[in-house]
């Protein structure tokens, strides 16, 4: 079946510092990949999205390229902020719009 | 407009109470989903709604039931709780999936009950 696999975290870096966060995947056909974030005592908010093959998605200077060929979808950030500290969920979704989460890496960025 | 609402934002119950969760978009969203997000965890599914027909349900136990009265509203209805169903509850909602379409989900701030 679908599923997603996420680094495991927590991921502690100092400001400034350089981000990624691995995600893979398994999947049948073309499934649609997404990244969430979501803050402490908040929902999840819809960072990037990807839908094909080579697609990039990019947000807030967050970009996350969708590799076919490797099955993943590699979150990354140039320079991190205090105010990213958050927990970062990747997900795809496919035939149904059934999502399919990974596990989540808690991310905190120290001044 | 991407919002997703839902209330209360905390409720504590005991385990003989009746109480209800209500989640709102004006996306014009057909399909809604109820979620269920443990500590340090991933939101698990609950239920789907399409079209205001209940299309999935994740084998949740029956003191939860979901209602989607009308294209923009989804409740979920509680009673008899446990204390192990203490969590977030999350609402999200999305275009209805057709043929290839794979659209991404919105979801709304959450609940977080507090069964005692």
């Amino acid at each position: 079946g679908d599923s997603v696999t996420q680094m495991e975290g927590p991921v502690t870096l100092s400001e400034e510092a350089f981000l990624t966060i691995n995600c893979t995947y398994t999947a049948t056909g073309y499934p649609s990949l997404f990244w969430y974030v979501q803050y402490p005592g908040e929902g999840l908010q819809l960072l990037l999205k990807a839908t094909k093959a080579d697609d990039k998605g990019s947000n807030k200077g967050f970009e996350a390229t969708y590799r076919k060929e490797t099955t993943s979808f590699h979150l990354e950030k140039g320079s991190v902020q205090v105010s990213d500290s958050a927990v970062y969920f990747c997900a795809l979704s496919n035939t149904g719009n059934q999502f399919y989460f990974g596990t989540g890496t808690s991310l905190t960025v120290i001044p | 407009d991407t919002e997703v609402t839902q209330t209360p934002k905390h409720l504590v119950m005991g385990m003989t109470n009746k109480k209800s969760l209500k989640c709102e978009q004006h996306m014009g969203h057909r399909a809604m989903y109820w979620y269920k997000q443990k500590a340090k965890k991933p939101p698990e599914l609950m239920f789907v709604y399409s079209y205001e027909k209940l299309s999935i349900n994740e084998s949740v136990p029956s003191r939860f039931s979901p209602e989607c009265p009308n294209s923009s509203l989804l409740n979920l209805h509680l009673h008899a709780l446990q204390p192990e169903d203490s969590a977030l509850y999350l609402c999200a909602s999305s275009h209805v999936p057709g043929g290839t379409g794979r659209y991404e989900q919105y979801f709304g701030p959450g609940t977080r009950l507090t069964v005692t």
